[in-house]
């Protein structure tokens, strides 16, 4: 399996900072990778996908980059409504293996 | 609009059976694969298994193959995942989600486009 690693593990931010959450996969994924958003008690909900290709309806706040094994979710002015948990995932191969989450928090 | 809708809650004892499920509607059900996540508790999302409900081919993780199935009906456009007997470290939200998958400059990307709400499943003696 491919492992996704993603640092930090968690941060504390305030409202309008710039966030940068960054995830490696153990070997080139191209740009096989989705983030997605996850609050307690809600279903996950898909941010990114290819990479860098923001999904309908999220706002342009959120944008990705990176190819091969080092990519990155960056929240340009963070939002009340932006704390949460974030993960990435690599489609290249089945399993379709996750990072372990990052937690975004109020500072 | 496209939805998936998860059956709810559950408290079984260890060694019971459980079998979960997942509705779609909105979509062409048939032809979208549904795929399975756990969330142990306090814990991140792992990719259990997939199944396109068109022909129920199915494709399991190395870490849940054996451990449970999953099938789908798509006269009713539902997924299912089931356990025969089931265990105390089973306990967890599971999430099912279907795939989507779109052309961007020549290659095609999977994702998770749509999600259930999750179902919890406490497994407690």
């Amino acid at each position: 399996d491919i492992q996704m690693t993603q640092s930090p593990s968690s941060l504390s931010a305030s409202v309008g900072d710039r966030v940068t959450i960054t995830c490696r996969a153990s070997q080139s994924i191209s740009s096989y990778l989705n983030w997605y958003q996850h609050k307690p008690g809600r279903a996950p909900k898909l941010l990114i996908y290819a990479a860098s290709s923001l999904q309908s309806g999220v706002p342009s706040r959120f944008s990705g980059s990176g190819s091969g094994t080092d990519f990155t979710l960056t929240i340009s002015s963070l939002q009340p409504e932006d704390f949460a948990t974030y993960y990435c995932q690599q489609s290249y191969s089945t399993p379709p293996t996750f990072g372990q989450g990052t937690k975004v928090e109020i500072k | 609009e496209v939805q998936l809708v998860q059956s709810g809650a559950e408290v079984k004892k260890p060694g019971e059976s459980l079998k979960i499920s997942c509705k779609g509607s909105g979509y062409s059900f048939a032809n979208y694969w549904i795929g399975w996540v756990r969330q142990m508790p306090g814990k991140g999302l792992e990719w259990m298994g997939i199944i396109y409900p068109g022909d129920s081919d199915t494709r399991y993780s190395p870490s849940f193959q054996g451990q449970v199935t999953i099938s789908a009906d798509k006269s009713i456009s539902t997924a299912y995942l089931q356990w025969s007997s089931l265990k105390a470290s089973d306990t967890a939200m599971y999430y099912c989600a279907r795939r989507a998958r779109t052309g961007v400059g020549g290659t095609y990307y999977n994702y998770m486009d749509v999600w259930g709400k999750g179902t919890t499943v406490t497994v407690s003696s």
